[in-house]
Protein backbone atom coordinates (compact mmCIF):
# COMPACT_ATOMS: atom_id res chain seq x y z
CA UNK A 1 0.00 0.00 0.00
CA UNK A 2 0.72 3.80 0.16
CA UNK A 3 3.90 4.63 2.32
CA UNK A 4 4.90 8.21 3.72
CA UNK A 5 8.11 8.18 4.64
CA UNK A 6 9.64 10.90 7.15
CA UNK A 7 13.01 11.72 8.03
CA UNK A 8 14.51 11.78 10.61
CA UNK A 9 12.68 10.29 13.21
CA UNK A 10 14.45 11.62 15.76
CA UNK A 11 16.40 14.55 15.53
CA UNK A 12 18.50 16.89 19.06
CA UNK A 13 19.92 20.59 17.60
CA UNK A 14 21.16 23.27 19.59
CA UNK A 15 18.90 26.69 20.38
CA UNK A 16 19.00 28.83 17.59
CA UNK A 17 19.91 26.44 14.80
CA UNK A 18 17.64 25.61 11.89
CA UNK A 19 16.37 21.84 11.56
CA UNK A 20 14.65 20.20 8.08
CA UNK A 21 12.40 17.69 8.37
CA UNK A 22 11.09 15.95 4.88
CA UNK A 23 8.03 14.03 4.30
CA UNK A 24 8.24 11.77 0.78
CA UNK A 25 5.50 9.69 -0.78
CA UNK A 26 6.85 6.98 -1.62
CA UNK A 27 4.19 5.37 -3.92
CA UNK A 28 2.34 7.95 -5.48
CA UNK A 29 2.47 11.48 -5.94
CA UNK A 30 1.01 13.84 -3.37
CA UNK A 31 -0.48 16.93 -4.32
CA UNK A 32 -1.05 18.16 -1.38
CA UNK A 33 0.66 16.96 2.15
CA UNK A 34 -0.32 18.23 5.81
CA UNK A 35 1.89 18.96 8.37
CA UNK A 36 0.90 18.86 12.18
CA UNK A 37 2.76 19.02 15.28
CA UNK A 38 1.74 16.81 19.02
CA UNK A 39 2.86 17.96 22.07
CA UNK A 40 3.13 15.25 24.46
CA UNK A 41 -0.81 13.73 25.62
CA UNK A 42 -2.30 15.91 23.10
CA UNK A 43 -4.33 15.83 20.06
CA UNK A 44 -2.41 16.89 16.52
CA UNK A 45 -2.87 20.27 15.81
CA UNK A 46 -2.80 20.74 12.12
CA UNK A 47 -0.03 24.03 11.06
CA UNK A 48 -0.20 24.12 7.46
CA UNK A 49 -1.54 22.83 4.39
CA UNK A 50 1.85 21.93 1.35
CA UNK A 51 0.78 22.87 -2.11
CA UNK A 52 2.96 21.46 -4.71
CA UNK A 53 4.12 24.27 -6.81
CA UNK A 54 2.61 26.84 -4.43
CA UNK A 55 2.99 28.38 -1.33
CA UNK A 56 2.05 26.63 1.75
CA UNK A 57 -0.85 28.02 3.84
CA UNK A 58 -0.90 28.37 7.20
CA UNK A 59 -3.03 27.80 10.09
CA UNK A 60 -4.44 30.56 12.15
CA UNK A 61 -1.04 31.21 15.29
CA UNK A 62 1.37 29.41 12.66
CA UNK A 63 4.19 30.98 12.20
CA UNK A 64 5.26 31.32 8.48
CA UNK A 65 8.59 32.28 8.88
CA UNK A 66 9.47 30.16 11.47
CA UNK A 67 8.43 27.00 9.90
CA UNK A 68 9.27 27.18 6.25
CA UNK A 69 7.62 25.03 4.52
CA UNK A 70 8.70 23.54 1.03
CA UNK A 71 6.76 21.19 -1.32
CA UNK A 72 9.00 21.52 -4.50
CA UNK A 73 8.17 18.19 -5.83
CA UNK A 74 4.97 15.60 -6.41
CA UNK A 75 6.72 13.64 -3.27
CA UNK A 76 8.45 15.62 -1.39
CA UNK A 77 7.42 18.36 1.71
CA UNK A 78 10.04 19.41 3.61
CA UNK A 79 9.51 21.82 6.95
CA UNK A 80 11.98 23.82 8.61
CA UNK A 81 12.43 24.61 11.59
CA UNK A 82 13.89 27.99 11.76
CA UNK A 83 15.81 29.15 15.05
CA UNK A 84 14.36 26.52 16.69
CA UNK A 85 14.00 27.10 20.81
CA UNK A 86 13.12 24.62 23.27
CA UNK A 87 9.53 25.23 23.43
CA UNK A 88 9.28 24.01 19.38
CA UNK A 89 10.42 20.82 20.98
CA UNK A 90 7.66 18.78 19.69
CA UNK A 91 6.60 15.44 17.60
CA UNK A 92 6.17 16.46 14.05
CA UNK A 93 4.36 14.81 11.56
CA UNK A 94 3.21 15.02 8.12
CA UNK A 95 0.49 13.13 5.89
CA UNK A 96 -0.14 13.45 2.49
CA UNK A 97 -3.20 12.51 0.48
CA UNK A 98 -3.69 10.14 -1.96
CA UNK A 99 -5.73 8.98 -4.68
CA UNK A 100 -10.15 9.93 -4.28
CA UNK A 101 -9.71 11.19 -0.29
CA UNK A 102 -7.46 8.55 1.23
CA UNK A 103 -4.74 10.38 3.61
CA UNK A 104 -0.95 8.41 4.84
CA UNK A 105 0.09 9.48 7.98
CA UNK A 106 5.04 9.44 8.24
CA UNK A 107 5.49 8.11 10.97
CA UNK A 108 6.61 11.31 12.54
CA UNK A 109 9.86 13.18 13.71
CA UNK A 110 10.31 13.77 17.29
CA UNK A 111 12.27 17.12 17.51
CA UNK A 112 14.10 18.15 20.75
CA UNK A 113 15.80 21.46 20.84
CA UNK A 114 18.21 22.13 24.10
CA UNK B 1 -12.95 28.16 13.55
CA UNK B 2 -13.85 25.01 13.43
CA UNK B 3 -13.60 22.62 16.53
CA UNK B 4 -13.87 18.99 17.16
CA UNK B 5 -14.14 17.75 20.63
CA UNK B 6 -14.42 13.95 21.83
CA UNK B 7 -15.33 12.94 24.93
CA UNK B 8 -14.08 11.40 27.45
CA UNK B 9 -10.89 12.79 27.56
CA UNK B 10 -9.91 9.32 29.27
CA UNK B 11 -11.80 5.73 29.71
CA UNK B 12 -9.91 2.87 31.91
CA UNK B 13 -12.11 -0.58 31.18
CA UNK B 14 -11.80 -3.63 32.48
CA UNK B 15 -10.15 -6.30 29.64
CA UNK B 16 -13.82 -7.97 28.10
CA UNK B 17 -15.85 -4.76 28.53
CA UNK B 18 -17.30 -2.07 26.41
CA UNK B 19 -15.92 1.15 25.03
CA UNK B 20 -17.40 4.26 23.63
CA UNK B 21 -16.01 7.30 22.55
CA UNK B 22 -17.92 10.25 20.67
CA UNK B 23 -16.98 12.71 19.05
CA UNK B 24 -18.79 16.60 18.10
CA UNK B 25 -17.61 19.17 15.54
CA UNK B 26 -18.75 22.83 15.77
CA UNK B 27 -19.61 22.70 11.64
CA UNK B 28 -21.26 20.39 9.73
CA UNK B 29 -18.57 18.04 8.28
CA UNK B 30 -18.51 16.82 4.67
CA UNK B 31 -16.30 13.11 6.02
CA UNK B 32 -14.87 12.16 9.32
CA UNK B 33 -12.08 10.01 9.67
CA UNK B 34 -10.80 7.80 13.14
CA UNK B 35 -7.48 7.15 13.69
CA UNK B 36 -5.78 4.74 16.55
CA UNK B 37 -2.53 5.88 17.94
CA UNK B 38 -0.21 3.53 20.22
CA UNK B 39 1.75 5.36 22.06
CA UNK B 40 5.36 6.34 20.87
CA UNK B 41 3.58 5.60 17.36
CA UNK B 42 1.72 8.03 14.79
CA UNK B 43 -1.87 8.23 14.01
CA UNK B 44 -2.97 4.72 12.05
CA UNK B 45 -6.26 5.24 9.41
CA UNK B 46 -9.28 3.11 10.70
CA UNK B 47 -12.05 4.59 8.58
CA UNK B 48 -14.10 6.86 6.69
CA UNK B 49 -17.59 7.41 7.25
CA UNK B 50 -19.01 10.26 4.43
CA UNK B 51 -23.22 9.57 4.29
CA UNK B 52 -25.15 11.19 6.94
CA UNK B 53 -26.38 8.64 9.51
CA UNK B 54 -23.94 5.92 8.70
CA UNK B 55 -23.15 2.86 10.48
CA UNK B 56 -19.57 0.53 9.73
CA UNK B 57 -18.58 -1.88 11.31
CA UNK B 58 -14.69 -3.50 11.64
CA UNK B 59 -14.61 -6.50 13.73
CA UNK B 60 -15.41 -5.78 17.14
CA UNK B 61 -15.40 -1.40 16.36
CA UNK B 62 -18.51 0.32 15.39
CA UNK B 63 -18.40 3.63 13.68
CA UNK B 64 -21.60 5.85 13.25
CA UNK B 65 -21.78 9.02 11.52
CA UNK B 66 -24.79 11.46 12.75
CA UNK B 67 -27.94 12.27 11.02
CA UNK B 68 -26.46 16.07 11.05
CA UNK B 69 -22.63 15.02 9.88
CA UNK B 70 -21.93 16.84 12.89
CA UNK B 71 -21.24 14.36 15.62
CA UNK B 72 -19.65 10.65 15.30
CA UNK B 73 -19.21 7.44 18.10
CA UNK B 74 -16.63 4.76 18.33
CA UNK B 75 -17.91 1.78 19.84
CA UNK B 76 -15.50 -1.30 20.88
CA UNK B 77 -16.97 -4.19 22.01
CA UNK B 78 -15.47 -6.57 24.25
CA UNK B 79 -12.36 -4.69 24.95
CA UNK B 80 -8.59 -6.61 24.46
CA UNK B 81 -5.43 -5.45 25.87
CA UNK B 82 -4.47 -4.39 21.74
CA UNK B 83 -6.87 -1.97 22.26
CA UNK B 84 -5.08 0.48 24.00
CA UNK B 85 -4.14 3.28 22.43
CA UNK B 86 -5.50 7.41 21.86
CA UNK B 87 -8.32 7.28 19.62
CA UNK B 88 -8.93 10.56 17.19
CA UNK B 89 -11.94 11.51 14.94
CA UNK B 90 -10.59 14.03 12.32
CA UNK B 91 -13.04 16.10 10.89
CA UNK B 92 -13.20 17.45 7.40
CA UNK B 93 -15.37 20.25 5.58
CA UNK B 94 -14.66 19.18 1.94
CA UNK B 95 -10.97 20.75 1.79
CA UNK B 96 -8.77 17.20 2.44
CA UNK B 97 -7.72 19.33 5.37
CA UNK B 98 -8.40 17.64 8.56
CA UNK B 99 -8.88 18.99 12.08
CA UNK B 100 -7.81 16.34 14.83
CA UNK B 101 -10.58 15.98 17.60
CA UNK B 102 -9.26 16.07 21.25
CA UNK B 103 -8.84 12.26 21.54
CA UNK B 104 -9.57 9.74 23.72
CA UNK B 105 -7.06 7.90 25.71
CA UNK B 106 -7.88 4.09 26.36
CA UNK B 107 -6.50 1.96 29.17
CA UNK B 108 -7.42 -1.79 28.89
CA UNK B 109 -6.54 -3.38 32.01
CA UNK B 110 -6.07 -7.33 32.09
Amino acid sequence: GAVVSQHPSWVICKSGTSVKIECRSLDFQATTMFWYRQFPKQSLMLMATSNEGSKATYEQGVEKDKFLINHASLTLSTLTVTSAHPEDSSFYICSAKGTINTIYFGEGSWLTVV
Amino acid sequence: GQQVMQIPQYQHVQEGEDFTTYCNSSTTLSNIQWYKQRPGGHPVFLIQLVKSGEVKKQKRLTFQFGEAKKNSSLHITATQTTDVGTYFCAGSVGTYKYIFGTGTRLKVLA
